[in-house]
């Protein structure tokens, strides 16, 4: 299993700035992921943090909206960038080993607010 | 692409009552599949899982049989407590590793 923690667990934030959100893994793990929760609904996946090269990003997320790093292969970093109140989320980093029969662990999660 | 839908609307039982939630989901392959849980100002974490066809997850009472028939993960207890009153995702793992969750159900369990 992995242990995973974030950084900030929330923050209140003024529309049009930005948030780098932190996750640390406790151990060396092959995928990383960021995942948005909005307010009563359920996971979207933003994009997978790829090591050492550029984020992948599912249809609705880019990359100028949503920079993503992964230095290494335990952290990764999400910014929000030129937040507005529609950002106002659960952000969620999870991670796992490749293959069929791994589960991914999740982090915590870091609330947001945009005000 | 893969898909999981999950029953609609929040499920609200006595405790001791048997509890089912649906999920069925859409896949071109055969996806591991998962039931995750979100407790009251937690994180997600795995409640079970299945990789193959008839395998039975269990996990705090709680299981759930994969139905390639049926394609069906339903997450059924037999006697549920106040503690497990929770979001319920169901959630399947494609093939480029990423996972598909459904909406969730939200469970209240009353004394």
């Amino acid at each position: 299993s992995a242990v995973i923690s974030q950084k900030p667990s929330r923050d209140i934030c003024q529309r049009g700035t930005s948030l780098t959100i932190q996750c640390q893994v406790d151990s060396q793990v092959t995928m990383m992921f960021w995942y948005r929760q909005q307010p009563g609904q359920s996971l979207t996946l933003i994009a997978t943090a790829n090591q050492g090269s550029e984020a992948t990003y599912e249809s609705g997320f880019v990359i100028d909206k949503f920079p993503i790093s992964r230095p290494n292969l335990t952290f990764s970093t999400l910014t929000v960038s030129n937040m507005s109140p529609e950002d106002s989320s659960i952000y969620l980093c999870s991670a796992g080993l490749a293959g069929g029969q791994d589960e991914q662990f999740f982090g915590p999660g870091t609330r947001l607010t945009v005000l | 692409g893969d898909s999981v839908t999950q029953m609609e609307g929040p499920v609200t039982l006595s405790e001791e009552a048997f509890l089912t939630i649906n999920c069925t989901y859409t896949a071109t392959g055969y996806p591991s599949l998962f039931w995750y849980v979100q407790y009251p100002g937690e994180g997600l974490q795995l409640l079970l899982k299945a990789t193959k066809a008839d395998d039975k997850g269990s996990n705090k009472g709680f299981e759930a049989t994969y139905r390639k028939e049926t394609t069906s993960f339903h997450l059924e207890k037999g006697s549920v407590q106040v503690s497990d009153s929770a979001v319920y995702f169901c959630a399947l793992r494609e093939g480029n590793n990423r996972l598909a969750f459904g909406k969730g159900n939200q469970v209240v369990v009353i004394p």
